[in-house]
């Protein structure tokens, strides 16, 4: 059983405009929350994190909102680049010392 | 700057071999993994390790075994190698497995091994 889901396994953005990557997850006790981006032949690499005890984060073009009533988490992008072309991993804890839940990616291409 | 240094970026193997991915990190974590990302499945868990000669499986275990004799030192290993095994393996380190500060775990280059 899927605990965090990522619905689309892609999206195409135009350059400048705003990229919205979305994950749902189904256990109410996970209490952090991450974005990975991974591009192809390397490693993941961390983006943006957010608390349960939020409902946003901001990092310079990168936004996470949480509507923890929904079980909802998006990752917004904006303006979005060529640069961000790659395949983006939600992922979720529990805290404490249990490994992160991956969701399955979304491959997010943004055209010139 | 964290690096977690997987030893061998490509590699084809024959069904049946006995197969070692080696995984290093450099910045004292207590925490080590070992993921597989295959199309259309994520990143799966098959082992991970809270400390040196500790290990706790994964989501997806079967097929593989792990050694940690060193707490810079992760290996994985497949007993013997079969085709439905044939994927971009990924390893992993973290101070902690799922935060508090950040749950930020620091991945490898990865490991893309192909299994005729």
């Amino acid at each position: 059983d899927q605990q965090v889901k990522q619905n689309s396994p892609s999206l195409s953005v135009q350059e400048g405009r705003i990229s919205i990557l979305n994950c749902d997850y189904t256990n109410s006790m996970f209490d952090y929350f991450l974005w990975y981006k991974k591009y192809p032949a390397e490693g993941p690499t961390f983006l943006i994190s957010i608390s349960s005890i939020k409902d946003k984060n901001e990092d310079g073009r990168f936004t996470v909102f949480l509507n923890k009533s929904a079980k909802h988490l998006s990752l917004h992008i904006v303006p979005s680049q060529p640069g961000d072309s790659a395949v983006y991993f939600c992922a979720a804890t529990l805290g404490g010392n249990t490994p992160l839940v991956f969701g399955k990616g979304t491959r997010l291409s943004v055209i010139a | 700057d964290v690096k977690v240094t997987q030893s061998s970026r490509y590699l084809v193997k024959r069904t049946g071999e006995k197969v070692f991915l080696e995984c290093v990190q450099d910045m004292d974590h207590e925490n080590m993994f070992w993921y597989r990302q295959d199309p259309g499945l994520g990143l799966r868990l098959i082992y991970f390790s809270y400390d040196v000669k500790m290990k706790e499986k994964g989501d997806i275990p079967e097929g593989y075994s792990v050694s940690r004799e060193k707490k810079e030192r992760f290996s994985l290993i497949l007993e013997s190698a079969s085709t439905n095994q044939t994927s971009m393996y990924l390893c992993a380190s973290s101070l902690l497995a799922g935060g508090p500060i950040t749950g930020e775990l620091f991945f490898g280059e990865g490991s893309r091994l192909t299994v005729l």
